[in-house]
């Protein structure tokens, strides 16, 4: 069974940090690529990013709401990627999902994550 | 970047009846280089995450009922539900995956009349 697990959930105050993270298993890690998405209270669903493997580049691409707060990371000694979020806005709150990106986008998803900025 | 807009933002329709999602994708998502539409749709149910229903446009995923259908090519997509049932209820997405800043439609709510 493919199983996406994430952690990280908190409540933290604007201007703050925090970094999700989603451990996977039941894939071969190693060649998928990652995505992040979010769906904020009242509105649809929002691409942050995905990361490529490492023999396609290991590079991450973002949306432009990201503007260089946001960085997507992998470790795939652990099956494990990451979303490090610096200065987190209060409409930055969300639930946050990690999903899979390998020929078809969004086959398996985490549980989602609940972040909430308030201060 | 590619601008996803769907249509209606919501629909009520009898149990077993129609209904029909537009998509529309302000320029194409179809790959000349091996014929693909770079295109998914999605349902999302509350306090779940988003269900896979089709890629590559009209390719429906493993253990998605056929009363759902993917079609369109180019800009212009539509999600089908021939005859809607209980179970249907959710919101649906459309989503490009042709070109990053990667990007959903808007959401359609779909509910029982």
């Amino acid at each position: 069974d493919v199983q996406l697990v994430q952690s990280g959930e908190g409540l933290v105050q604007p201007g703050e940090s925090l970094r999700l993270s989603c451990a996977v298993s039941g894939i071969t890690f190693t060649t998928a690529w990652m995505s992040w998405v979010r769906l904020a209270p009242g509105k649809g669903l929002e691409w942050i990013g995905r990361i490529k493997n490492k023999i396609d580049g290991g590079t991450a691409d973002y949306a432009a709401f990201v503007k260089g707060r946001f960085a997507i990371s992998r470790d795939d000694s652990k099956n494990t990627v990451y979303l490090q979020m610096n200065s987190l806005k209060i409409e930055d709150t969300a639930v946050y999902y990690c999903t899979t990106y390998s020929g078809s986008p969004g086959r398996y998803w985490g549980q989602g994550t609940l972040v909430t900025v308030s201060s | 970047d590619i601008v996803m807009t769907q249509s209606p933002d919501s629909l009520a329709v009898s149990l077993g009846e129609r209904a029909t999602i537009n998509c529309k994708s302000s320029q194409s998502v179809l790959s000349s280089s091996n014929n693909e539409n770079y295109l998914a749709w999605y349902q999302q149910k509350p306090g779940q995450p988003p269900k896979l229903l089709f890629y590559w446009a009209s390719t429906r995923e493993s253990g998605v009922p056929d009363r759902f259908r993917g079609s369109g090519s180019g800009t212009d997509f539509t999600l089908t539900i021939s005859s809607l049932q209980a179970e249907d209820v959710a919101v649906y997405y459309c989503f490009q995956y042709y070109n990053p800043p990667l990007t959903f439609g808007g959401g359609t709510k779909v509910d029982i009349k």
